[in-house]
């Protein structure tokens, strides 16, 4: 069974330029969330999703940024204008809703990486 | 102040250690722990997970959790290379969200 897949894995681009990033989630899994590890810091929770609901956006830095799931399937999340805080990686994590959401797996992609210059 | 606090190392130990990882964590309601594993460029790997006070073992890893003290571990016996990574600590209430610690890099030398 495939993994989570995020694309691009890597990209370079200049401030106020617009960038889309893409998860894969597992095939079947309801749950999807955006995280994100800025240089120095932990991995900060930025959304999740329950198949196309936003089910809490609290992490959400701004309104620059904007997260869809059409269908419930993959998802995007596109920054416009991307900042120079905004470099980092970008993890997606997917999981199957079992029950309690508290207590299911989160399986991580392995990130995109985003710099910002 | 930060919800959860786990010392980034680097942490370097010869082959065979005894490794000790810990985070704190001051909100009350986290009720479930998880520690993930993280290799260089890869995401990370849920290792172990438990949601209650006491020892959880799988193998080599035991995970400890203290809830009268907001105070979480990972052990790990007999280390090997291949466990060297960065080891995250992550927490959660009763939704989805995860809090992590800042990681720390483990290195086990041969």
């Amino acid at each position: 069974e495939a993994g989570v897949t995020q694309f691009p894995s890597h990209s370079v681009i200049e401030k106020g330029q617009t960038v889309t990033l893409r998860c894969d989630p597992i095939s079947g899994h309801d749950n999807l969330y955006w995280y994100r590890r800025v240089m120095g810091k932990e991995i900060k929770f930025l959304l999740h999703f329950v198949k196309e609901s936003k089910q809490d956006e609290s992490g959400m830095p701004n309104n620059r940024f904007l997260a869809e799931r059409t269908g419930g399937t993959y998802s995007t999340l596109k920054v416009q204008p991307a900042e120079l805080e905004d470099s980092g990686v970008y993890f997606c994590a997917s999981s199957q809703a079992r029950g309690m959401v508290s207590t299911d797996t989160q399986y991580f992609g392995p990130g995109t990486r985003l710099t910002v210059l | 102040q930060k919800e959860v606090e786990q010392d980034p190392g680097p942490l370097s130990v010869p082959e065979g250690a005894i490794v000790s990882l810990n985070c704190t964590y001051s909100n009350s309601a986290f009720q479930y722990f998880m520690w993930y594993r993280q290799y260089s460029r890869k995401g990370p790997e849920l290792l172990m997970y438990t949601y209650s006070s006491g020892n959880k073992e799988d193998g080599r890893f035991t995970a400890q959790v203290d809830k009268s003290s907001k105070y979480i571990s990972l052990f790990i016996r007999d280390s090997q290379p291949s466990d060297s990574a960065t080891y995250l600590c992550a927490m959660s209430a009763l939704s989805g969200k995860l809090i992590f610690g800042q990681g720390t890099e483990l290195s086990v030398k041969p």
